[in-house]
């Protein structure tokens, strides 16, 4: 069990940039969540992934964003033509089975949009 | 829609003192509550849980009992140690809401610092 991976762990760029954020989750689970955290704050829900179906999205992850999970391993995470109120850290966790099952995170991604 | 309350921090106490973080909830449906906590440089980790109204959670000498008849879950240590200073989040979970979005709903979190 080598935990949840997620690269890079810090990414800054310039506004109007594309970025794209990797999730590695441990090999057996089914399920992904991506969450993102402000400073202050706690973790907010965008999206999960059962497999390679993407169940849910939060009102949070406007048209700019998007996440895959190709053939239900790894997961991306892409803003398209980021602003500056996307500075955030971006994590990503993993679980077998439903909710209520223990989540494993990342260390996050830490964004910087100047 | 869903909500977590926690105490303000930063929360300082020294080492062996009697711990409490107050955390309230609102919720729609019958949520599952839980305790989350992240050290230093570290991912968040599951601390304990509670899926049912007067389920106790407990885990590392930290208790939390869910009260529905306070919307409560407060996270207790009878003695805390230095190598317990992290940030303690609360957490709900209430798939029953309605609402859509099936993830967890976190508090602001409160950062413990114990000194020894």
């Amino acid at each position: 069990d080598t935990g949840v991976s997620q690269n890079p762990r810090h990414k800054i760029t310039k506004r109007g940039q594309n970025v794209t954020f990797r999730c590695d989750p441990i090999s057996e689970h089914n399920r992904l969540y991506w969450y993102r955290q402000t400073l202050g704050q706690g973790p907010e829900f965008l999206t999960y992934f059962q497999n390679e179906a993407q169940l849910e999205k939060s009102r949070l992850l406007s048209d700019r964003f998007s996440a895959e999970r190709p053939k239900g391993s790894f997961s991306t995470l892409e803003i398209q033509r980021t602003e500056q109120g996307d500075s955030a850290m971006y994590l990503c966790a993993s679980s077998i089975g439903g909710l209520n099952e223990k989540l494993f995170f990342g260390s996050g991604t830490q964004l910087s949009v100047l | 829609g869903d909500s977590v309350t926690q105490m303000e921090g930063p929360v300082t106490l020294s080492e062996e003192a009697f711990l409490t973080i107050n955390c309230t909830y609102t919720a729609t449906g019958y949520p599952s509550l839980f305790w989350y906590v992240q050290y230093p440089g570290e991912g968040l980790q599951l601390l304990l849980k509670a899926t049912k109204a007067d389920d106790k959670g407990s885990n590392k000498g930290f208790e939390a009992t869910y009260r529905k008849e306070t919307t409560s879950f407060h996270l207790e240590k009878g003695s805390v140690q230095v190598s317990d200073s992290a940030v303690y989040f609360c957490a709900l979970s209430d798939v029953y809401s309605g609402g859509g979005a099936d993830g967890l709903t976190f508090g602001k979190g409160t950062h413990l610092i114990i000194q020894p």
